[in-house]
């Protein structure tokens, strides 16, 4: 299984602030990585596909980069509602496999 | 708009079958440009794929389930199910159904359900 870790696991931030959340895949994925953004009680929901396609109805702000075993989420200015957590999700190859979460809280 | 639902028993005892079904609504489960996948999230862990099946019924598992997962799709109905032998407690998680989308060579899951809590305990 291709394994994924995310950093960092949390981190606090203020409205405003630029973001970036790295994921690191145990093997090549090329750019078959997507990011998902969870609020507590919700199901996630998809922000970028593909490593930087960004999903139909996802804010500009959001934006995915990377190839290979080094992706990543960045968020250019961060919004109240975007204090969530996210995840990464790998579609290289079967078993899909998820990061552990990345938890944004209010700095 | 896309719609999945998650129904079934929230308390199941050791060693019974967990059994969940995923109602669809705005798209038909026949499409062939989607799968229908299941994924659980024990508390505090990260996101587990369990498997997923196209309307043919190619149904693809996790190893690591396979042997004690089963799942199925009723097309008249629009809804999927899933089904885990053997329970312990390992296997208490939110469960959730979505659906699974290829596009232009990516994919992805593209809708999720709410998700629902499975307990696993005598």
């Amino acid at each position: 299984d291709i394994q994924m870790t995310q950093s960092p696991s949390s981190l606090s931030a203020s409205v405003g602030d630029r973001v970036t959340i790295t994921c690191r895949a145990s093997q090549s994925i090329s750019t078959y990585l997507n990011w998902y953004q969870q609020t507590p009680g919700k199901p996630p929901k998809l922000l970028i596909y593909g490593a930087s396609s960004l999903q139909s109805g996802v804010p500009s702000r959001f934006s995915g980069s990377g190839s290979g075993t080094h992706l990543t989420l960045t968020i250019s200015s961060l919004q109240p509602e975007d204090f969530a957590t996210y995840y990464c999700q790998q579609s290289f190859s079967a078993p899909w496999t998820f990061g552990q979460g990345t938890k944004v809280e209010i700095k | 708009q896309v719609q999945l639902q998650e129904s079934g028993p929230g308390l199941v005892k050791p060693s019974e079958t967990l059994s969940l079904t995923c109602t669809v609504s705005g798209v038909s489960v026949s499409s062939g440009s989607y799968s229908w996948s299941w994924i659980r999230q024990p508390p505090g862990k990260a996101m587990e794929w369990i498997g997923d099946m196209s309307y043919i019924g190619r149904g693809n598992y996790n190893p690591s389930l396979k042997s004690r997962v089963t799942l199925s799709i009723e097309t008249s109905k629009n809804l999927f199910s899933l089904k885990v032998t053997s329970v312990t407690a390992a296997d208490t998680a939110v469960y959730y159904c979505a659906r699974w989308r290829q596009l232009q060579g990516l994919y992805y899951f593209a809708s999720w359900g709410q998700g629902t809590l499975v307990t696993v305990s005598s």
